[in-house]
This record gives C-alpha cells, structure tokens and sequence, in this order.
C-alpha cells in the first residue's frame, strides 16, 4: 500500500507569509493527489485535486505543485482564514489514502 | 449546491453493528459517475477511508476493515448507508459521508461522532 507522509507537521505563521507544506509517498503516484484544508469541528474541504488543479471557488493564494513522490502545497500570502490543518489524499483504484495533516496556527 | 447529512446513533455498545445513514440533497444520488463514500475521523488514526457504494449497488471498502464494512443505497429516499460490524472502542470517531468523483471527495457532510461504549 501506497503511505503518504506530510512535512511539517505543525508551522507557525503570521498573516501574509508564503506557507509551504510537502506531502511524500511511498512510491509514485504520478499527479494522483489532492489537498483539503479542515478547521476545527468542520469537514475537510477540497483545495486542489489531481496536484495543482484548483476548485472552483478556492482563492488562487492556494497552489499545488509535484508529481511522482513528491507534492507541495503553497501559500502566497497567508490570510486568517487560511489557519487550519491541511491533508494530502491519494486515490488509487479504489483505495484513498490520507497523510497524517499538517497544522497552521498563528506566530 | 449539492449537501449530504449524516445521521444515526451516537453511541454504540462493543461488539454491536454501528449504523449510519448519509441523506443527500441537491442532487440525484444516480446522477453522473459518483461515487458515495464514508471517511472517519480519529485523533489515533487521522483520516481513514472505509468504503464507497455507487447507485447500482456495487461497493468497494477499505481492506483493513475485512468483512466487518457494508455499504447500501436506498435511491428512493437519496441516501446511502453504512454498517461497521463487530465495533470495539477503537471504532470511535467522527464519521463523515462524502461524495466521490474522479479521484477524491468533493462534497462533505459536517460529521458525527460516534462512541463505541457499554
């Protein structure tokens, strides 16, 4: 099975930083990967699928970047609604894979 | 805007069968290529998959759940279902249903917490 590793797990930020959060796999998943932000109490919602590809609605400061192993999830500007903890997911034939999240809070 | 509610008990008892149902509003569940999938949630384990059911009955569920996952749809009333079988405490959690399309969940319900205790 395919693992997904995140890196930081925690930041510390301040309001109009560039954030970036890496997400690895254990073996190539090509451009197989999306990015949710979840705040406290809420679902996960989707920022980014098939690595870069943003949502509709999603401000562009988000962005994603990397194929293969590994991916990048930046930040250009961090703004106060952006404080949440951010997953990476593989899918692959049926079978969806999470990391482990990486949290953002305020410096 | 498509929206999905979970419902069902927030308390089970060990060994007992945890049943949640995911209504769905906004949209057909035999609508398009969805897929309608279950994630749960837990400080020990992070995000987990467990399964996904599509409108024609055909399911797929996470392997580490063996045969203690089914999944079913009820199109008439647009809502899908879930049973987790034989639960021990380590099948608390937030339970999420999600709709699936391509490759990942594009709308969440809010969630509900499920604790398995006697």
């Amino acid at each position: 099975d395919i693992q997904l590793t995140q890196s930081p797990s925690a930041l510390s930020a301040s309001v109009g930083d560039r954030v970036t959060i890496t997400c690895r796999a254990s073996q190539s998943i090509r451009e197989w990967l999306a990015w949710y932000q979840q705040k406290p109490g809420k679902a996960p919602k989707l920022l980014i699928h098939r690595a870069s590809v943003l949502e509709s609605g999603v401000p562009s400061r988000f962005s994603g970047s990397g194929s293969g192993t590994e991916f990048s999830l930046t930040i250009s500007s961090l703004q106060p609604d952006d404080f949440a903890t951010y997953y990476c997911q593989h899918y692959n034939n049926f079978l969806f894979t999470f990391g482990p999240g990486t949290k953002v809070d305020i410096k | 805007q498509v929206q999905l509610q979970e419902s069902g008990p927030g308390l089970v008892r060990p060994s007992e069968t945890l049943s949640l149902t995911c209504t769905v509003s906004g949209d057909s569940i035999t609508s398009g290529h969805y897929y309608w999938g279950w994630i749960r949630q837990s400080p020990e384990k992070g995000l987990e998959w467990l399964g996904d059911v599509h409108h024609s009955g055909t399911t797929y569920h996470n392997p580490s759940l063996k045969s203690r996952v089914t999944m079913s749809v009820d199109t008439s009333k647009n809502q899908f279902s879930l049973n987790l079988g034989s639960v021990t405490a380590a099948d608390t959690s937030v339970y999420y249903c999600a709709r699936h399309y391509g490759s990942d969940f594009d709308f969440w319900g809010q969630g509900i917490l499920v604790t398995v205790s006697s």
